[in-house]
């Protein structure tokens, strides 16, 4: 069974610290994905990465960053939390690289509040 | 901008069916459709590629108008494991639509 791992079900931080949410998979997928998640806004993507090193923003990627340094792993970054960063983040891997007509694999998510 | 779903949610009892509708205003090239049980992760149910496919997962089935820009989902003769939220993602662009809650009652 694919796995996708994320660090932490619940975080608490507070505003103007730096977030870290990591997200591991173990079936050698080549594109990963970070998405927030809010009521009646569905997922919506932040950045996704298609190789090692590679990344491209999604529809909001302001106030967040990423990294990819091995395969398996990818981390999106809050470099000030904001309390408008309070929500749901989902990570999630398929294969395929550039090409993104792939069953993606989810994980199940980390509720953040930023106080 | 993301697909437009609807309804945004419905109420079922066991045994009836359902339709869920995506539409996007920019071309479609794949629609993908997830759902979503409280408290747990999206699970992938479909795939369709083409303009005019259609297909099944369990009494799941749904249908891809590439012209028109929009997809169908199909719940047919509900059970209550169908219970949770129904999110359809367009590709061309990675997005999803804002998600259809369903509650399957007994």
């Amino acid at each position: 069974d694919v796995k996708v791992t994320q660090s932490s079900r619940y975080l608490v931080k507070r505003t103007g610290e730096k977030v870290f949410l990591e997200c591991v998979q173990d079936m050698d997928h080549e594109n990963m994905f970070w998405y927030r998640q809010d009521p009646g806004l569905g997922l919506r993507l932040i950045y996704f990465s298609y190789d090692v090193k590679m990344k491209e923003k999604g529809d909001i990627p302001e106030g967040y960053s990423v990294s990819r340094e091995k395969k398996e792993r990818f981390s999106l970054i809050l470099e000030s939390a904001s309390t408008n960063q309070t929500s749901m983040y989902l990570c999630a891997s398929s294969f395929g690289g550039q090409t993104t007509y792939n069953e993606q694999f989810f994980g199940p998510g980390t509720r953040l509040t930023v106080l | 901008q993301q697909p437009v779903q609807s309804p945004q949610a419905v109420i079922l009892r066991e045994g009836e069916d359902a339709v869920i509708n995506c539409s996007s205003s920019k071309a479609l090239y794949s629609v993908h459709w997830y759902r979503q049980k409280h408290g747990e992760a999206p699970v992938f149910l479909m795939i369709l590629l083409k303009g005019g496919e259609q297909k099944g997962h369990e009494k799941i089935s749904a249908s891809f108008n590439e012209k028109k820009q929009q997809s169908s989902l199909y719940l047919t003769a509900s059970q209550l494991s169908y219970s949770g939220t129904y999110f359809c993602g367009s590709w061309g662009k990675l997005q999803f639509g804002a998600g259809t809650q369903v509650v399957v009652t007994p």
